[in-house]
């Protein structure tokens, strides 16, 4: 199946600073999602983006399919941005999407400080 | 709009036993997948259904199943209890049209004593 890599795997910040996560892909995809979940367990979508670039407030995302690769862009942090950033992923298949089914990378636990 | 309702929120079982899972879906919203989270596995999918059909399923043992009902809603059931199934349960919801996003519920935290 499908690998995904997630870097960096913790990454720890002072309030107020910006950050890049990283989700390598070894396969083309029709659909990559990145989630934060939050201390309480529940997974927040953050971008629905395959392709291409997205921005909502503080956060933007970038995939570049042909290489394989998405990032996630945090700028100016804040505490409540703590928790684990998920990269998810379905790979492009000639018989169509597999319903429902993300595969997910292994997370990135970001820590924010005041 | 209501989210995705996943109950109960907490769990514990003795091995051996069995467990039903509950997941409301967002209003309109007619497919339902479920995952496993554990720390050493991950996320991992079990299965999605589809006005009451499993279209998907993952790489689980058959102690695992499921079933939708007529409004969406849906259920899991783990039989006979192993301490590996302590975990996250969580579900999604959305549209079932194809390449969608997934919307999550707060997921179910299993304890297998």
């Amino acid at each position: 199946g499908i690998q995904v890599e997630q870097s960096p795997p913790d990454l720890i910040l002072q309030e107020g600073a910006n950050s890049t996560l990283r989700c390598n892909f070894s396969d083309s995809v029709n659909n990559l999602q990145w989630f934060h979940q939050n201390p309480w367990g529940q997974l927040i979508n953050l971008f629905y983006i395959p392709s291409g670039t997205k921005q909502n407030g503080r956060l933007s995302a970038t995939t570049v399919a042909t290489e394989r690769y998405s990032l996630l862009y945090i700028s100016s942090s804040q505490t409540t941005d703590s928790g684990v950033y998920f990269c998810a992923v379905d790979r492009r298949t000639a018989g169509g999407t597999s319903y429902g089914k993300l595969t997910f990378g292994q997370g990135t636990i970001l820590t924010v400080h005041p | 709009k209501a989210g995705v309702t996943q109950t109960p929120r907490y769990l514990i079982k003795t091995r051996g036993q069995q467990v039903t899972l509950s997941c409301s879906p967002i209003s309109g919203h007619r497919s339902v997948s479920w995952y496993q989270q554990t720390p050493g596995q991950g996320l991992q999918f079990l299965f999605e259904y589809f006005s009451e059909t499993q279209r998907n399923k993952g790489n689980f043992p058959g102690r695992f199943s499921g079933r939708q009902f007529s409004n969406s809603r849906s259920e899991m059931n783990v039989s006979t209890l192993e301490l590996g199934d302590s975990a996250l349960y969580l579900c999604a919801s959305s549209k079932g049209q194809g390449i969608e996003k997934l919307f999550f519920g707060s997921g179910t935290q299993l304890s297998v004593l």
